[in-house]
């Protein structure tokens, strides 16, 4: 069973730019969650997808957004570029469910902001 | 607020010695606690779910357990393709699917 892919593994982008940023979740799974890592603030969430509707959402400005396709893919995007958007980029899937299920993750897609 | 605390940051042991890594929590309703390894340039990857003190999971030289307060993490006879970064969450609350994580304990074993 093919794990959680995430597109690119690398993006170089400057200030001011926005980017997007792609996940598919392992196969049956429709919730969907993406995190920033940072060496200072560790592992942030971001927000939730299920079935297509943003379920639930961490404490990040509007510059940071996502949406859930049909077939469960996720993208997101950040707009207006900070330095400080450097950081590690993780999406996690779990199943439908119960909420308590545990998540798991892709390999990430690490951002840099010249 | 719901907060995760991982102690020690870092860990160096020699193959073969035993230790425990710890998570502290405080969470309103908590509904599930995981532990996760993350290996450099990795996602996390799960090891574990425990859902009510008491409870206890096992797999190879990894064994978790939890209390109402803590759970730990501990590694028997470890190796050092056991050197990673082990990763604490919590799910809470009452409208809430986000885990909150830890910022981790770095383990490296020498052999």
């Amino acid at each position: 069973k093919a794990g959680v892919t995430q597109t690119p593994r690398y993006l170089i982008k400057t200030r001011g730019q926005q980017v997007t940023l792609s996940c598919s979740p392992i196969s049956g799974h429709r919730s969907v969650s993406w995190y920033q890592q940072t060496p200072g603030q560790g592992l942030q969430f971001l927000f939730e997808y299920f079935s297509e509707t943003q379920r639930n959402k961490g404490n990040f400005p509007g510059r940071f957004s996502g949406r859930q396709f049909s077939n469960s893919r996720s993208e997101m995007n950040v707009s207006t570029l900070e330095l400080g958007d450097s950081a590690l980029y993780l999406c996690a899937s779990s199943t439908a469910g119960a909420s308590n299920q545990p998540q798991h993750f892709g390999d990430g897609t690490r951002l840099s902001i010249l | 607020e719901d907060q995760v605390t991982q102690s020690p940051e870092a860990l160096r042991l020699q193959e073969g010695e035993s230790s425990s890594l710890n998570c502290s929590y405080t969470v309103s309703g908590l509904r599930g606690l995981f532990w996760y390894r993350q290996d450099p340039g990795k996602g996390p990857e799960f090891l574990f779910t425990l859902y009510s003190a008491g409870e206890e999971k096992e797999k190879e030289r990894l064994k978790a357990t939890l209390t109402k307060k803590e759970s730990f993490l501990h590694i028997t006879a470890p190796k050092p393709e056991d050197s990673a970064t082990y990763l604490c969450a919590v799910q809470g609350g009452y409208n809430n699917n986000d885990m909150r994580f830890g910022a981790g304990t770095r383990l490296t074993v020498k052999p």
